[in-house]
C-alpha cells in the first residue's frame, strides 16, 4: 500500500527566503506525482506533474524534482513572497490504481 | 471556461438525512472522482469516473452512491447522513485519470 509522507507539518520562513518542502512515498512504482496547493477553505490547485521519467520540473519560482529510487521528491520555492502563504500536498499515483494517495500537507507561512 | 463546479458550498445534516452533492465540469474531461478531506488523514478517494456511464469504488465508498449520466456532471449521493460524514468534500477531473487533476472549492459538510 502506497504512503505518502509531507514533514514537516508546518513551517515558517521569512520573506524572500528560497525554501524545500518535502514528500516521501514508500512504493517506487508511480506512474507520476503532483504538487498542489491548497488555500484556507478553498479547493486544491496543481502546481506541478512530474510523469515518473521525469526528473524534476518547473514554473516560475517553483521547481520540482522526483527521485523514485529514493522515493522522494522536493518542491523548491524561490525567493518566498507572503502570497505563497498555504498548505503543499504532494499526490502519487501508483502503477495500475486509479486513485491519487496524497500526503498531509505542509502547512507554509511567510513572514513579512 | 468555469472549470470545475460544486454545489452547495456549505451543508447542515440530520443523522439519516440524504443529500446530492452536485460536482459539474465544462473542460470536457473523461475522469472524475470524489475526495473527503479530513483533518491528519489527507484526502480519500470516495468514487471516481472515467467516463459517462462508467463509476467505480474508491478507498472509501461506503455510504456514498454515483452515477455519471453525463459527461459534465458527477454528483455524489448520501443516502442516510451519519456524523462520520462530516468532512470537506473535493471533487476532482482530468483530461485522463493520470493527467493533472482539476479541483472543486469544495463541499463543507456537517452531519449533526
Amino acid at each position: 500500500k502506497q504512503e505518502v509522507t509531507q514533514i514537516p507539518a508546518a513551517l515558517s520562513v521569512p520573506e524572500g527566503e528560497n525554501l524545500v518542502l518535502n514528500c516521501s512515498f514508500t512504493d517506487s512504482a508511480i506512474y507520476n506525482l503532483q504538487w498542489f496547493r491548497q488555500d484556507p477553505g478553498k479547493g486544491l490547485t496543481s502546481l506541478l506533474l512530474i510523469q515518473s521519467s521525469q526528473r524534476e520540473q518547473t514554473s516560475g519560482r517553483l521547481n520540482a524534482s522526483l527521485d523514485k529510487s529514493s522515493g522522494r521528491s522536493t518542491l523548491y520555492i524561490a525567493a518566498s513572497q507572503p502570497g505563497d502563504s498555504a498548505t503543499y500536498l504532494c499526490a502519487v499515483r501508483s502503477f495500475g490504481n486509479e486513485k491519487l494517495t496524497f500526503g498531509t500537507g505542509t502547512r507554509l507561512t511567510i513572514i513579512p | 471556461n468555469a472549470g470545475v463546479t460544486q454545489t452547495p458550498k456549505f451543508q447542515v445534516l440530520k443523522t439519516g438525512q440524504s443529500m446530492t452533492l452536485q460536482c459539474a465540469q465544462d473542460m470536457n474531461h473523461e475522469y472524475m472522482s470524489w475526495y473527503r478531506q479530513d483533518p491528519g488523514m489527507g484526502l480519500r478517494l470516495i468514487h471516481y469516473s472515467v467516463g459517462a456511464g462508467i463509476t467505480d469504488q474508491g478507498e472509501v465508498p461506503n455510504g456514498y452512491n454515483v452515477s455519471r449520466s453525463t459527461t459534465e456532471d458527477f454528483p455524489l449521493r448520501l443516502l442516510s447522513a451519519a456524523p462520520s460524514q462530516t468532512s470537506v468534500y473535493f471533487c476532482a477531473s482530468s483530461y485522463r485519470g493520470v493527467e493533472t487533476q482539476y479541483f472543486g472549492p469544495g463541499t463543507r459538510l456537517l452531519v449533526l
